[in-house]
């Protein structure tokens, strides 16, 4: 069963401490996996789709890559505003489903 | 200014009562889609639809319906035989079903 499992939970991080969000999933055959920042009582804002193994985006302190396991978020001297919830999806290849992590709430303090 | 819009924002339905949520998009995406969200839960698929007037059930569909009749617009009906309805209901479309979904703002659901 495809499954994607997201660390830690919650996240706090002084502002200016860099870390590290992790996305974990088994999917056989990997169409896609993406990010989002999501505030409180908001829908998902995307941030992020990687295809392939060893590929990178970035966005402003966002830096997103991707193993054949799993994938990284980093936040860079992360700022207050950076708090939210960051959601992991995949798609399964065989319905085109979207498979949700349950997401890191990540609170940056100033 | 394109987008994803949904309404209302907040809805409160008394037990047995059937209640509509209304999604439209104007970013001409031919895939739609509604999730169910709960705390300390991920995203939960109710239905989704790749092309008009065709839809197919998610994970969840139990107590939902819907209808896409138009490109623009997914409906998603929560009926009375939705045990427990409470929640925050988001709706998403995508350029196709193979490309990342963009959401809506989202309608929180309390049932009284």
């Amino acid at each position: 069963e495809d499954q994607v499992t997201q660390s830690p939970e919650a996240l706090r991080l002084q502002e200016g401490e860099s870390s590290s969000l992790n996305c974990s999933y088994t999917v056989s055959g990997l169409r896609g996996l993406f990010w989002y920042r999501q505030d409180p009582g908001k829908g998902p804002e995307f941030l992020f789709t990687l295809y392939s193994a060893g590929e990178e985006k970035e966005k402003e302190r966002l830096k997103a890559t991707l193993t054949k396991k799993e994938s990284f978020l980093h936040i860079t001297a992360p700022k207050p505003e950076d708090s939210a919830t960051y959601l992991c999806a995949v798609q399964d290849p065989g319905t085109y489903k979207y498979i949700f992590g349950t997401g890191t709430r990540l609170k940056v303090l100033a | 200014d394109g987008g994803i819009t949904q309404s209302p924002k907040y809805l409160f339905r008394k037990e047995g009562q059937n209640v509509t949520l209304s999604c439209e998009q104007n970013l001409n995406h031919d895939a739609m889609y509604w999730y169910r969200q709960d705390p300390g839960q991920g995203l939960r698929l109710i239905y989704y639809s790749q092309i008009v007037n065709d839809f197919q059930k998610g994970d969840i569909a139990e107590g939902y319906s819907v209808s896409r009749e138009k490109k623009e617009s997914f409906p998603l009906t929560v009926t009375s035989a939705q045990k427990n309805p409470t929640a925050f209901y988001l709706c998403a479309s995508s350029i196709s079903k193979t490309n990342e979904q963009f959401f809506g703002p989202g309608t929180r659901l309390t049932v009284l």
